[in-house]
């Protein structure tokens, strides 16, 4: 149980565009999802925690205007990359929560690799 | 420097141990975790600690927490050509926000 799947696997993309991420809890409940970016042999930098109806949290530095998220749902929250540029590109990584406080409740996607040409 | 720090690299023979350290500052971490990462692939839970526990075992992992000098280790007992990935610590809290360590990538030789 508890898998979090991600759409798309992989995309490319041209500067300027936008490009949205969906991050889908398949059989639970999230209450609470977190998005991360990884970039090349690098550790995970949490951008924002998202919770189902509200407003997203965002970690300092992260412009919200450019990495919009939506949680409109208990099983599905999008990351919209805005006007992307080739500094975007990078790894997004979701997680989902089932609880607030829990040790092992988060569960993590598998990931989404932008490349902006 | 770095609120979680891991050295970079390790190299082990197959069937040897292999111990992956990480250090963090912030004493108030409830939670401790390990996490490994494929290439190309999100996160898989490992183990974890909580902060008042000194150690962990489950099957071939041993986890070791020194409280006092805000030290964490993994110890993978028999290590596999499987186990080759990055190992990455975390440290968590009441908000369930995870901050993660540097990563340790791993190499397995046969």
């Amino acid at each position: 149980g508890a898998v979090v799947s991600q759409h798309p696997s992989w995309v490319i993309c041209k500067s300027g565009t936008s490009v949205k991420i969906e991050c889908r809890s398949l059989d639970f409940q999230a209450t609470t999802m977190f998005w991360y970016r990884q970039f090349p042999k690098q550790s995970l930098m949490l951008m924002a925690t998202s919770n189902e109806g509200s407003k997203a949290t965002y970690e300092q530095g992260v412009e919200k205007d450019k990495f919009l998220i939506n949680h409109a749902s208990l099983t599905l929250s999008t990351l919209t990359v805005t006007s992307a540029h080739p500094e975007d590109s990078s790894f997004y990584i979701c997680s989902a929560s089932v609880g607030g406080g829990g040790a092992d409740e988060q569960y993590f996607g598998p990931g989404t690799r932008l490349t902006v040409t | 420097g770095e609120d979680v720090e891991q050295s970079l690299f390790l190299s082990v023979r197959e069937g040897d141990s292999s111990v992956i350290n990480c250090t963090y500052t912030d004493s108030s971490s409830t939670y401790l975790y390990w996490y490994k990462q494929e290439p190309g692939a999100g996160l898989q839970l490992l183990t974890y600690i909580f902060s008042n526990m000194d150690m962990k075992q489950d099957q071939r992992l041993t986890v070791l927490l020194n409280k006092k000098d805000k030290h964490l280790s993994l110890r993978i007992a028999d290590t596999q050509t499987g186990d080759s990935a990055i190992y990455f610590c975390a440290r968590g809290g009441a908000t369930n926000k995870l901050i993660f360590g540097t990563g340790t990538l791993l190499a397995v030789q046969p």
